[in-house]
């Protein structure tokens, strides 16, 4: 079985600052990891992806995430934050070769003047 | 972006009635989901597709059935609407990629209120 915790609900820094934002996951097999964007009325777009290659993965406009397997994470991280990056985020896991992916609840990232 | 169309994008329906949500795509994607955003839940999978009339499904299922007919249409019917569906309900589709994963490509959603 897999999972995914997203640990805190809501996020808030200021322009400027970095932004973590912390993803736990759980698989009895490989995981692949995924991290998507949700802009207020929009669908999800895919930020990054982790499929075994790389454990340092970079997307785009500029965040990052890191394959911990000994801390069974995959903490999303962008070092100075923009107002337009005020948005929901998702981490999730599937496996290789598996259609199917877990999403965690989400984190709502917001960005202060 | 990928194409992906949802419709009706937003939708009021009354308690028993009920309502069909379409999902078209031009991407000739295999694989096709049905899912639900509500808050603190993230997303649910309700129902996916596999190929045109292979469905299963999904976390959340009961009250939904879907149907495909062709591959670049999947359904998502709410029988008799409850309270209780009342969401943004998310279409999205797959293809393998880099040989092993299946990222996924989302709809704009469908907002429906079930008073």
């Amino acid at each position: 079985a897999q999972s995914v915790t997203q640990l805190g609900s809501h996020v808030s820094v200021s322009e400027g600052a970095l932004v973590l934002l912390r993803c736990n996951y759980s698989s009895s097999v490989p995981p692949y990891l995924f991290w998507y964007v949700q802009y207020p009325n929009q669908g999800l777009q895919l930020l990054l992806k982790y499929t075994s290659a790389a454990t340092l993965v970079k997307g785009i406009n500029g965040f990052e995430a890191e394959f911990k397997k000994s801390e069974t994470s995959f903490h999303l991280t962008k070092p100075s934050a923009h107002m337009s990056d005020a948005a929901e985020y998702f981490c999730a896991v599937s496996r290789a070769g598996g259609f199917k992916t877990i999403f965690g609840a989400g984190t709502r990232l917001f960005v202060k003047a | 972006d990928a194409g992906i169309t949802q419709s009706p994008r937003h939708k009021v329906t009354e308690t028993g009635t009920p309502v069909t949500l379409r999902c078209h795509q031009t991407e000739n994607h295999r694989y096709m989901y049905w899912y639900r955003q509500d808050p603190g839940h993230g997303l649910r999978l309700i129902h996916y597709s596999y190929g045109v009339k292979d469905t299963d499904k999904g976390e959340v299922s009961d009250g939904y059935s879907v149907s495909r007919s062709k591959t670049e249409d999947f359904l998502l019917t709410l029988e008799s609407a409850t309270s209780s569906q009342t969401s943004v309900y998310f279409c999205a589709i797959s293809e393998l990629s880099g040989g092993s994963n299946y990222e996924q490509y989302f709809g704009p959603g469908t907002r429906l209120t079930v008073t």
